[in-house]
């Protein structure tokens, strides 16, 4: 069965400064996809950025960008210049291939960021 | 172009009453899922419709239902609700491929009391 795993519960970060969150994946599917969700408090999930298996670029939306090593089955967050808006509970997940071109999203726990002025 | 959304916000119910949430996903979209969210279990899969046709479902006991309608609204029916039905449920839209990217709405937080 697949499986994401998040290590980090809680996180610090000093505004302006990078921060990495740590995610990795057990699948034996040739081809998936990873996804970075953002929850704030609000509750409301928010895309923030995806990775194809097959994808040879690492991906990046703005200051969110996907250090995918796939050797290592690790997809890590790295949220650049952070802001205090980044607050927020962030979700690892991937897709788990079902029956036709059908899929469910697999979470990870989740790793509470915290963004001090 | 609007985004995925979901209704009531928040809902208080007594045990062994019944609840129907209702999801409105983007334009375009024919997939809607549907996730129960806890602080114990973390986010489950509950059900896929596309099309009008369920196309997956978690493992929820059939208390846990739902249906799409032709215009891809989607509505989720708990019945017999039991405390540990307390969760924030989730409604995912997306074009349905397997690999599509899913969007969230933000919610309905459900109370069973």
């Amino acid at each position: 069965a697949q499986k994401i795993t998040q290590t980090q519960p809680g996180m610090f970060v000093q505004e302006k400064e990078a921060v990495t969150l740590d995610c990795t994946y057990d699948t034996s599917d040739q081809s998936y996809g990873l996804f970075w969700y953002k929850q704030p408090s609000s509750g409301e999930m928010i895309f923030l950025i995806y990775q194809g298996s097959y994808d040879e670029q690492n991906a990046t939306e703005g200051r969110y960008s996907l250090n995918f090593q796939k050797a290592r089955k690790s997809a890590n967050l790295v949220i650049s210049a952070s802001q205090l808006g980044d607050s927020a509970m962030y979700f690892c997940a991937m897709r788990e291939l079902l029956s036709g071109n059908t899929g469910k999203l697999i979470f990870g726990q989740g790793t509470t960021l915290q963004v001090k002025p | 172009k609007a985004g995925v959304t979901q209704t009531p916000r928040y809902l208080i119910k007594t045990r062994g009453q019944q609840v129907t949430l209702s999801c409105s996903p983007i334009s375009g979209h024919r997939s809607v899922s549907w996730y129960q969210q806890t602080p114990g279990q973390g986010l489950q899969f509950l059900f896929e419709y596309f099309s009008e046709t369920q196309r997956n479902k978690g493992n929820f006991p059939g208390r846990f239902s739902g249906r799409q309608f032709s215009n891809s609204r989607s509505e989720m029916n708990v019945s017999t609700l039991e405390l540990g039905d307390s969760a924030l449920y989730l409604c995912a839209s997306s074009f349905g491929g397997a690999g599509a990217e899913a969007f969230f709405g933000q919610g309905t937080r459900l109370t069973v009391v």
